[in-house]
């Protein structure tokens, strides 16, 4: 276990759905993640939050909203989505930006299917 | 030109076979290269963190950097079957800037 814990593990959402995915750190990190993967390409950063404040939105779409309500805690809400947003959804968490050598430790995933 | 280039292989080797991974970059402000491991089903794990050039031993892993020929390469001595997974590099830039550019990762299988 890498001490960052994602559920769900699977998903699968139809485009008018609402859902949320969860990630929780017991690492006593400072800053959190969300990548996504997907196939064939590399990964992709999508949010940053460092002490709960959201400092990195890379481009994201509006359907997909993230939520910080402590250091330990990580959602991604997700409405709205379309079937090129199936992906591996990865949370991570580091010691945070200039606290050290910032070495991401991530999650298992959700892999999300959309239909 | 990619920022981080990576051969996705798949790349297959027998046990006991020396593997070599690699990846090129076009960044020369990257100052620190990770690979990452990642299972099937799982997420990335750190498998080795260097700074700068040189090298870098753990037990049978070793990561090489170039940085004047922006090039950096994992070597796996006595390639068990527990070592097939993804390979990803990783590689970002100094000071408080956290973000981390990855290769798309070299699929390995090694075959008993």
């Amino acid at each position: 276990e890498t001490g960052v814990t994602q559920t769900p593990r699977h998903l699968v959402m139809g485009m008018t759905n609402k859902k949320s995915l969860k990630c929780e750190q017991h690492l006593g990190h400072n800053a959190m993640y969300w990548y996504k993967q997907s196939a064939k390409k590399p990964l992709e950063l999508m949010f940053v939050y460092n002490f709960k404040e959201q400092t990195e939105n890379n481009s994201v779409p509006s359907r997909f909203s993230p939520e910080c309500p402590n250091s330990s805690h990580l959602f991604l809400h997700l409405h709205t989505l379309q079937p090129e947003d199936s992906a591996l959804y990865l949370c991570a968490s580091s010691q945070g930006p200039g606290q050290g050598d910032e070495k991401l430790f991530f999650g298992s995933g959700t892999q999300l299917s959309v239909l | 030109q990619k920022e981080v280039e990576q051969d996705p292989g798949p790349l297959s080797v027998p046990e006991g076979a020396i593997v070599s991974l690699n990846c090129t970059y076009s960044n020369s402000a990257f100052q620190y290269f990770m690979w990452y491991r990642q299972y099937s089903r799982k997420g990335p794990e750190l498998l080795m963190y260097t700074y700068s050039s040189g090298n870098k031993e753990d037990g049978r892993f070793t990561a090489q950097v170039d940085k004047s020929s922006k090039y950096i390469s994992l070597f796996i001595r006595d390639s068990q079957p527990s070592d097939s997974a993804t390979y990803l590099c990783a590689m970002r830039s100094g000071g408080s800037n956290y973000k981390l550019t990855f290769g798309k990762g070299t699929l390995l299988t090694v075959n008993p």
